[in-house]
């Protein structure tokens, strides 16, 4: 069974606030690591794509960071914003059947982020 | 609006009885995915289809589950004499499958199904 932690479940910060988030996966079988943010009544919104060990994305003021060998990646949120209220999950994509190409993806639970202004 | 879409984005239904969502994937996305979640969980797998081949169903997928591609673009999950379990968002998910790694996967909004 394949395992997905994030940490922490919650967050309730200030705006203004840096802040980061953890996610660990199965180092065996990797294939890919997906970020998104969820807000609700929305659809799940793609945020990073990572595949290789030492990759760092950046997209506006959130970023992330991959370590496939020991199985985690960091978000960072730099000066969040109330706009940044969200659940933010991440996926875990293993390796198919033919080993080349990804497959199904694995959630966590998500970390709830909460910002007040 | 080009992305994911499903419907109906809201179900509630007696138990015992069966519904249908529908999922309209990203054009030319061949694979489709269904997820499941429910309060304080991440969505979990359900089914996927490359093309109109359905390749994988998850334990979860009860015998009162179907999901059908029929000619490769949208796609439909019945849910046979419903239970009060099934409650939860089912979601659709698209994506362009093939040999360049981490291709993103797009997601609907979801269908909340309630049985009462």
């Amino acid at each position: 069974i394949l395992n997905v932690e994030q940490s922490p479940q919650s967050l309730h910060v200030q705006e203004g606030d840096s802040t980061n988030f953890t996610c660990s996966f199965p180092s065996s079988n990797f294939y890919a690591l997906h970020w998104y943010r969820w807000e609700t009544a929305k659809s799940p919104e793609a945020l990073f794509v990572m595949t290789l060990n030492g990759d760092e994305k950046k997209k506006g003021r959130i970023s992330a960071t991959l370590n496939t060998k020991e199985g985690y990646s960091y978000l960072y949120i730099k000066g969040s914003q109330p706009e940044d209220s969200a659940t933010y999950l991440c996926a875990f994509e293993p390796r198919g059947k033919w080993e080349e190409y990804g497959n199904k993806l694995v959630f966590g639970a998500g970390t709830i982020l909460r910002v007040k202004s | 609006d080009t992305g994911v879409s499903q419907d109906p984005r809201h179900k509630i239904t007696k138990r015992g009885q069966n519904v249908t969502f529908r999922c309209d994937p990203i054009s030319e996305h061949n694979r489709l995915y269904w997820y499941r979640q429910t309060l304080g969980q991440g969505p979990e797998f359900l089914t996927y289809f490359q093309n109109e081949a359905q390749l994988e169903k998850s334990r979860l997928l009860s015998d009162r589950f179907s999901a059908e591609r029929p000619k490769g673009s949208f796609s439909t999950l019945e849910i046979q004499r419903t239970e009060q379990g099934d409650s939860a968002m089912y979601l659709c998910a698209s994506s362009v499958w093939g040999p360049d790694s981490g291709n993103t996967i797009y997601f609907g909004e979801g269908s909340w199904l309630t049985v009462v």
